[in-house]
């Protein structure tokens, strides 16, 4: 049973656009929410994390918004750039965050230049 | 400092057969998670150690098995391989074993199946 839901799939954007990418979760026992950014023969590299206890985190272009009565998260990329052509995934888990993660099935996003 | 390695990089291994995967923390590192990803797909996770015991088991058959040795390393081992375990399997590491830190995830071994 899939726990994380993320979309869209894929996602084309212009350079200089806002990419946004979105994930509903069922589990309200979820406490921690990161987002991870892999490049083809990488592993998951994390990009910037939330607890539920606020409703927004930035960090640089990146910027996590939170909604938990809506049990929803997204991400936010501002002026994506061809850089960040890659694929992103969130992911949840409870008890903090050295437990295990519940990753949603992510999106693979293309800047064009 | 080093990241998480791990080792091999790439594997082909025949049905039926067995394999051993390798994984290094960052150094000072205690716990050590073990993540499955088919292509196309986000990780599936497989097993969190903890200074050596077993914290968590995903929902995979009993022919996956894992340790975490004293110095805090780890192996992954598959047996009766079949087609659909090639993927890649990813080991990340984190300080501790609770809820302050988040994971670090090595670039992962590519197992196929053949």
């Amino acid at each position: 049973q899939q726990q994380v839901k993320q979309s869209p799939q894929s996602l084309i954007v212009q350079k200089g656009g806002i990419s946004i990418i979105n994930c509903a979760y069922e589990n309200t026992a979820f406490d921690y929410f990161p987002w991870y950014q892999q490049f083809p023969g990488k592993g998951p590299a994390l990009l910037i994390a939330i607890r539920p206890d606020v409703s927004e985190k930035k960090e640089g272009r990146f910027t996590i918004s939170f909604n938990k009565s809506a049990k929803q998260f997204s991400l936010h990329i501002m002026d994506s750039q061809p850089g960040d052509s890659a694929t992103y995934f969130c992911a949840a888990s409870m008890g903090g965050a050295g437990n295990m993660l519940t990753f949603g099935g992510g999106t693979r996003l293309m800047v064009k230049p | 400092d080093a990241g998480v390695t791990q080792s091999p990089t790439h594997l082909i291994k025949t049905r039926g057969q067995q394999v051993t995967l390798r994984c290094s923390p960052i150094s000072g590192h205690k716990s050590v998670s073990w993540y499955q990803q088919v292509l196309g797909q986000g990780p599936q996770f497989i097993f969190q150690y903890y200074e050596k015991e077993e914290r968590g088991r995903g929902n995979f058959p009993d022919r996956f098995s894992a340790r975490q040795f004293p110095n805090y390393s780890s192996e992954l081992n598959v047996n009766a391989l079949l087609l659909g375990d090639s993927a890649l399997y990813l080991c990340a590491s984190s300080l501790d074993g609770g809820g302050t830190y988040g994971y670090t995830f090595g670039s992962g071994t590519r197992l196929t199946v053949v």
